[in-house]
């Protein structure tokens, strides 16, 4: 399979918790890009990686979230001390980068925080 | 701040009519927008994108229409069948801003055969 994945494709935690998510991206794919989607809304945007750079991180995003692609590959989305709102789907998609590029989405990661 | 919103929220119609969901967005900076479709339990896929240098596009049954002044952009499916029903999602973006995707929250489109 080619296209980005997610792992794991579920998740269910304890508030408090820790928990790590990783994408892998399409592999020429530069940028990568993190979304929450909860039940009802679109994709709320988090930030977003240009090979190792995080470029941009939504001010909505708390200290809490931490994100990083180290070797301008896969990427990883930390939540520490997770809390009942942060219960969603994690979505990550991948591009090139050229002037009009198609995002194209993981099957996302549903976490469930009790 | 960045803003898209998003009408309707649900839209039924019968098997070949025609539906239509309207879009608007905040950043008058905003340059390229993208329509994606989200079926149940599935991830969302690209379906068409327009930039701002076109006020039209056509991909069969389906059409985009951008309003710059108005930052308006709609969405036009034609001749709708079963298997169009899903969510469907606008969006806007700046090209060469690394593509920072604002979602509208969704249109759930039914098309009852």
């Amino acid at each position: 399979d080619t296209g980005v994945s997610q792992d794991p494709r579920h998740k269910i935690t304890k508030r408090g918790q820790n928990v790590t998510f990783r994408c892998d991206p399409i592999s020429e794919h530069n940028r990568l890009y993190w979304y929450r989607q909860t039940l009802g809304q679109g994709p709320e945007f988090l930030t977003y990686f240009q090979n190792e750079a995080q470029l941009e991180k939504s001010r909505l995003l708390s200290d809490r979230f931490s994100a990083e692609r180290p070797k301008g590959s896969f990427s990883t989305l930390e939540i520490q001390r997770t809390e009942q709102g942060d219960s969603a789907m994690y979505l990550c998609a991948s591009s090139l980068t050229l002037e009009t590029s198609e995002q194209f989405f993981g099957p996302g990661t549903r976490l469930t925080v009790l | 701040g960045e803003n898209v919103e998003q009408h309707p929220s649900t839209l039924s119609v019968q098997e070949g009519d025609s539906a239509v969901i309207k879009c608007t967005y905040s950043d008058s900076a905003s340059n390229y927008f993208p329509w994606y479709k989200q079926e149940l339990g599935k991830r969302p896929q690209l379906i068409i994108d327009i930039r701002s240098n076109v006020g039209e596009k056509k991909d069969q049954r389906i059409a985009v229409t951008l309003n710059k002044t108005a930052k308006h952009f709609s969405l036009h499916i034609t001749e709708t069948q079963p298997e169009d029903s899903a969510v469907y999602f606008c969006a806007a973006s700046i090209m060469g801003g690394g593509f920072k995707t604002i979602f509208g929250a969704g249109t759930r489109l039914f098309v009852k055969a």
